[in-house]
């Protein structure tokens, strides 16, 4: 079984609706991130987290909110969806947060903002 | 501020040859991790080969290895023997050691999209 898992996949939603991506994971780890990947920007960090309750802004966190209210799910919200929030987010894990722990990442949720 | 530029936006190269793939970073750190990772068409992020700021060897794993040039801060990605499975996104990466944040990230290039031709 995968040990992180997005849903949904995929998404297609109108502009000004709300928006939820869920992020589950199963390794108890305390680090999760949401990144978005746009072509010609790699991936950019949208918010993280470092512990239940525990969030903070990344460079791309305009439009986006986040929570944790337990330590295998984590939310990215978009509070009313605009065209520019069109992307593929990722979630990812780490099980530390030094310079040697790498990420696991989630599949990626494809969201497309009509 | 911490940063990775990937200069080659997209690369050819033939079945059975080497191809390097181009990773330079800007950190004033001395603590500080690299990584690769590969993006198949599929989608997923794939983990390849690490780097530690403090490693005296260039890391390898299979036929992936890191060309680790710290004076010149670069972490080239070398594959050998090229396959057709090797045509996907490469995304290079480092995360550093930033006392006093909450945590510290990864940051990403923007990538180099490899086609390996037969």
């Amino acid at each position: 079984d995968a040990g992180i898992t997005q849903s949904p996949r995929h998404k297609v939603t109108e502009t000004g609706t709300p928006v939820t991506l869920r992020c589950h994971q199963t390794e108890n780890h305390r680090y999760m991130y949401w990144y978005r990947q746009d072509p010609g920007h790699g991936l950019r960090l949208i918010h993280y987290s470092y512990g239940v309750k525990d969030t903070d802004k990344g460079e791309v966190s305009d439009g986006y909110s986040v929570s944790r209210s337990k330590t295998e799910d984590f939310l990215l919200t978009l509070e009313s969806a605009t065209s520019s929030q069109t992307s593929v987010y990722f979630c990812a894990i780490s099980e530390g947060d030094a310079a040697n722990y790498g990420y696991t990442f989630g599949s990626g949720t494809r969201l497309t903002v009509v | 501020a911490q940063k990775i530029t990937q200069t080659q936006p997209g690369m050819f190269v033939q079945e059975k040859e080497a191809v390097t793939l181009d990773c330079t970073y800007d950190t004033s750190d001395p603590s500080y991790g690299l990584f690769w990772y590969k993006q198949p068409s599929s989608g997923e992020m794939i983990f390849l080969i690490y780097q530690g700021s403090y490693d005296q060897q260039n890391a390898t794993e299979g036929r992936y290895s890191l060309n680790f040039q710290k004076a010149r801060k670069s972490a080239n990605l070398v594959i050998s023997a090229s396959q057709l499975g090797d045509s996907a996104m490469y995304f290079c990466a480092m995360r550093e050691v930033s006392y006093g944040g909450a945590t510290n990230k990864l940051i990403f290039g923007t990538g180099t999209l490899l086609a390996v031709q037969p």
